[in-house]
């Protein structure tokens, strides 16, 4: 089964730019996460899908993130304008289902993107 | 509001000694989970275990363990005989159902576990 994919790996832009990141979850995975890693810390979580539908977006940055996920498959975030305090990892995760279960999460590889 | 604590920062063992990573979380949830997630150099958050506050015993898997401590609200992780590939960042995670009604996972800020050859 193949895993969470997502594009690019890595992102080098300067400040005020933008930006936009891809994830495709795990096929058949109705739930879909992007979380914010930054350096020497635990991720944490921007927003939930389920399905195609917003479910918790209430620490995404809505002045400058935005995020989508039509036909609740593969989903896309994106910065604009970046600032220099955006520069971490971006981690996707996909479960099969919302709780109260508590789903296992399977993360991506991630896309570190550094702002200068 | 839900906390986890990894009072661990960084953590340095030579290859083959056993070592334990703590945690200890915050809820005034019933009814929870607590995970650990293995982070190595490629990035990638790898799923090690689940546990519910329900089920306290205790936890063996290969090299790996897990001893749930509700009393103490903790959820420490022991490697056996450490191997170089274990080197990783460790996370441990507590779920918890927001607001909205969805679960949501708080993470602890990690432990860099390094195993010298």
């Amino acid at each position: 089964e193949a895993g969470v994919a997502q594009s690019p790996r890595y992102k080098i832009i300067e400040k005020r730019q933008s930006v936009a990141f891809w994830c495709n979850p795990i096929s058949g995975h109705a739930t879909l996460y992007w979380y914010q890693q930054i350096l020497g810390q635990g991720p944490k979580l921007l927003i939930q899908f389920q399905n195609n539908g917003v479910v918790d977006d209430s620490q995404l940055p809505k002045d400058r993130f935005s995020a989508e996920r039509l036909k609740g498959v593969d989903s896309t975030l994106k910065i604009q304008p970046a600032k220099l305090e955006d520069s971490a990892v971006y981690l996707c995760a996909s479960s099969p289902q919302r709780g109260p279960t508590a789903d296992t999460q399977y993360f991506g590889p991630g896309t570190r993107l550094t702002v200068l | 509001a839900q906390k986890v604590t990894q009072a661990q920062t960084e953590i340095s063992v030579v290859e083959k000694e056993d070592v334990t990573l703590d945690c200890v979380y915050e809820t005034r949830d019933t009814t929870y989970y607590l995970f650990w997630y293995k982070q190595p150099p490629s990035g990638e958050l790898v799923f090690l275990i689940r546990r519910n506050s329900f089920d306290e015993q205790n936890e063996i898997s290969g090299r790996y363990s897990w001893n749930f401590q509700k009393s103490t609200s903790s959820f420490n992780f022991t490697i056996t005989a450490s191997q170089v590939v274990d080197s990783a960042v460790y996370f441990c995670a507590l779920s918890e159902i927001s607001n909205f009604g969805n679960e949501k996972l708080t993470f602890g800020t990690g432990t860099r576990l390094t195993i010298i050859p």
